[in-house]
């Protein structure tokens, strides 16, 4: 029972162009979303999140947006630079157990110079 | 100056075997994790502890069982190994449970076994 979908196990996007990574969800009392990067060999790290409140979050090149009647959010990454190349996991937490993170499995950009 | 850390980074190991992954967090979360990436590249949770109080166990095997000495601490110590326990384990630490706080991950301890 997948919770979080990724369905795009893999992306590639020329450098400077925008790289846009998808995630759908079905559980509805999601309210917390967050994006983790993941380079080989390493930990998942933090990137940006979004609560269910907003529809749309930015820091810096990264901007995620929340669609809620879709059960959509996205990243969008502009301009994309070859240090963007990694996994990016989508997760979301519910207001019922913020303990529990739920992720996607993962969409691997490469970002081609 | 590593925030969550956890040894060994590499494991291998002979079936039946039971063997201890440590973590341990130098930011001064109280809760602590530890996931499971399986082969598919799944992200899952199996533990949290806050204060040394488990939180969550997410149905996994008897055969896993974590342990908090202190709120900077959760080991991950595994009897029986299986072939099937082959992954990456990751601990994770949180500042607080409740809304928006952020999960910081270890690099994760490759575990094969054999």
């Amino acid at each position: 029972d997948q919770q979080v979908k990724q369905n795009s196990p893999s992306l590639s996007v020329q450098e400077g162009r925008i790289s846009i990574l998808n995630c759908d969800y079905t559980n509805s009392m999601f309210d917390y979303f967050l994006w983790y990067k993941k380079y080989p060999a390493e930990g998942p790290t933090f990137l940006i999140s979004i609560s269910s409140i907003k529809d749309k979050n930015e820091d810096g090149r990264f901007t995620v947006f929340l669609n809620k009647s879709a059960k959509h959010l996205s990243l969008h990454i502009v301009p994309s630079q070859p240090g963007d190349s990694a996994v990016y996991f989508c997760a979301a937490r519910s207001g019922t157990s913020y303990d529990k993170v739920i992720f996607g499995p993962g969409t691997s950009l490469s970002v081609i110079p | 100056d590593t925030a969550v850390s956890q040894t060994p980074k590499y494991l291998v190991t002979q079936m039946g075997n039971d063997k201890s992954i440590k973590c341990e967090q130098n930011l001064g979360h109280d809760t602590m994790y530890w996931y499971k990436q399986d082969s598919k590249k799944f992200l899952k949770i199996m533990f949290s502890y806050n204060n040394k109080e488990l939180i969550i166990n997410e149905t996994v095997p008897n055969r896993f069982s974590p342990k908090s000495p202190d709120k900077a601490h959760l080991n991950l110590h595994i009897n029986s190994l299986e072939l099937g326990d082959s992954a990456v384990y990751f601990c994770a630490s949180s500042a607080r449970t409740g809304f928006g706080n952020t999960i910081y991950f270890g690099e994760g301890s490759w575990l094969t076994v054999v």
